[in-house]
């Protein structure tokens, strides 16, 4: 059964400073693995989706990349603004499953 | 092309009444899941549909819950006789699935929030 957990579950940071979240998982037999961003009160926006064969993807100042061997996903964002404060959560798509989520990192970006 | 939508955004219950909650897809996607987010807690995926067929229920509570996505209208999950733990955010997503499972993603509404007093 695919585990994934996120490293560090809250994160505040100011302005300007560079970051990197984390995402763990168990079972390296996957489609793809996708990070999403959740607002309070709010659905969630797809921000960018891994698939098993790639590396890395970018996103202007997010970068994601994929080491399935080991299980591990890191989303790195430059020069975080305010309006980067969310949670951001983790999905991995299995074989003949569907979607598992991490927990989240709430990140706070202070002015 | 609006994206996926849910209504009630927020709805308010009393222990013993039915819930309904529903979810109209995106433009031609036919496959739906709803998802429970409990407080404080990650997305957990409760039920997967396509058009009048579940594909996977697996982590819908066999009892009380119930889902459909019929032929005509949106998809509708249904709690009966609501507890206070049922008290979460619900999040309806949809995809088209006529892409390749590596690139398949799938495009979230903004949930309903059930309240159970």
């Amino acid at each position: 059964k695919q585990e994934v957990t996120q490293i560090p579950a809250a994160l505040s940071v100011p302005e300007g400073e560079n970051l990197v979240l984390n995402c763990s998982f168990t079972d390296s037999a996957i489609y793809n693995l996708q990070w999403f961003r959740q607002d309070p009160g709010k659905g969630l926006t797809s921000l960018l989706l891994i698939q098993s064969s790639q590396r890395e993807q970018t996103s202007g100042r997010l970068n994601a990349s994929l080491d399935k061997s080991s299980g591990r996903s890191t989303l790195y964002i430059a020069a975080s603004q305010p309006g980067d404060s969310a949670t951001y959560l983790c999905a991995v798509h299995n074989y003949g499953q569907n979607f598992v989520f991490g927990p989240g990192t709430r990140l706070s970006v202070l002015p | 092309n609006a994206g996926v939508m849910q209504n009630p955004r927020h709805l308010v219950r009393r222990r013993g009444q039915e819930a309904r909650l529903r979810c109209s897809p995106m433009k031609g996607h036919s496959h739906v899941y709803w998802y429970r987010q409990l407080p404080e807690e990650g997305l957990k995926f409760m039920v997967y549909l396509q058009k009048e067929n579940i594909i996977d229920e697996s982590g819908m509570p066999k009892e009380r819950f119930s889902a459909e996505f019929p032929k005509e209208g949106p998809s509708i999950l249904r709690i009966q006789q609501v507890v206070r733990g049922d008290s979460a955010a619900y999040f309806c997503a949809s995809s088209p699935r006529d892409i390749s499972p590596s690139t398949d993603t799938q495009y979230f509404g903004p949930g309903t929030r059930l309240t159970v007093l």
